[in-house]
């Protein structure tokens, strides 16, 4: 059973550009949040995608986008990179609503200069 | 707002000593308690929770108390091993949901 993937490890953008971010869920999950660590900090919840449709947001404005495919891959996209954009960007998977117990993968550091 | 605290950014214990780890929540609401801990270049492993109703989880050397009045929960690692040096976080959630609301973690570190 493989766990939570994500890609890239490691991505360096400038201000303004857009980036897409890569989670694999682990096998048998439907469910993926994504979560923003910035330093020093706990992670922030963004948005939760189960069977392929948004459910929950946090607090970030729009130009944070998701998509959940079939497969129950995801994808975080934002535009136009701000500075304080820059994070730890933590996938994480589940088997489903309401089941707390959510895995996580190791996360893809966002740095924009 | 920070709606889940942990106020001790660091900790550190000696081997086979008990590390205990503390968290704070505002909301009253929150049904599910869970702590996570995360080692450099990993994510967050999930390690031990605890429901509202409950007061107390055990799960071999980790221990979740929880106490709804003093809206406060800790960890309490016994004995502490070398392996347990990370951070850890305590997260918190509303019934029905799976959105986790973190802590700013704690780092233990566990000394020989």
């Amino acid at each position: 059973e493989t766990g939570v993937t994500q890609s890239p490890t490691h991505l360096i953008k400038t201000r303004g550009q857009q980036v897409t971010l890569r989670c694999s869920s682990q096998s048998g999950h439907n469910t993926v949040s994504w979560y923003q660590q910035a330093l020093g900090q706990g992670p922030q919840f963004i948005f939760q995608y189960y069977r392929e449709e948004e459910n929950g947001r946090g607090n970030f404005p729009p130009r944070f986008s998701g998509l959940q495919f079939p497969n129950y891959s995801s994808e975080l996209n934002v535009n136009a990179l701000e500075l304080d954009d820059s994070a730890l960007y933590l996938c994480a998977s589940s088997s489903g609503l309401f089941y707390n117990e959510q895995f996580f993968g190791p996360g893809t550091r966002l740095t924009v200069l | 707002d920070q709606q889940v605290k942990q106020n001790s950014p660091s900790l550190s214990v000696q081997e086979g000593r008990i590390s205990i780890l503390n968290c704070d929540y505002t909301n009253s609401m929150f049904d599910y308690f869970l702590w996570y801990k995360k080692y450099p270049a990993e994510g967050p492993t999930f390690l031990i929770s605890i429901s509202s109703i409950k007061d107390k989880n055990e799960d071999g050397r980790f221990t979740v108390f929880l106490n709804k009045s003093a809206k406060h929960l800790s960890l309490h690692i016994v004995p502490s091993q070398p392996g347990d040096s990370a951070v850890y976080f305590c997260a918190a959630s509303f019934e029905g949901s799976d959105k986790l609301i973190f802590g700013t973690g704690t780092r233990l570190q566990v000394f020989p």
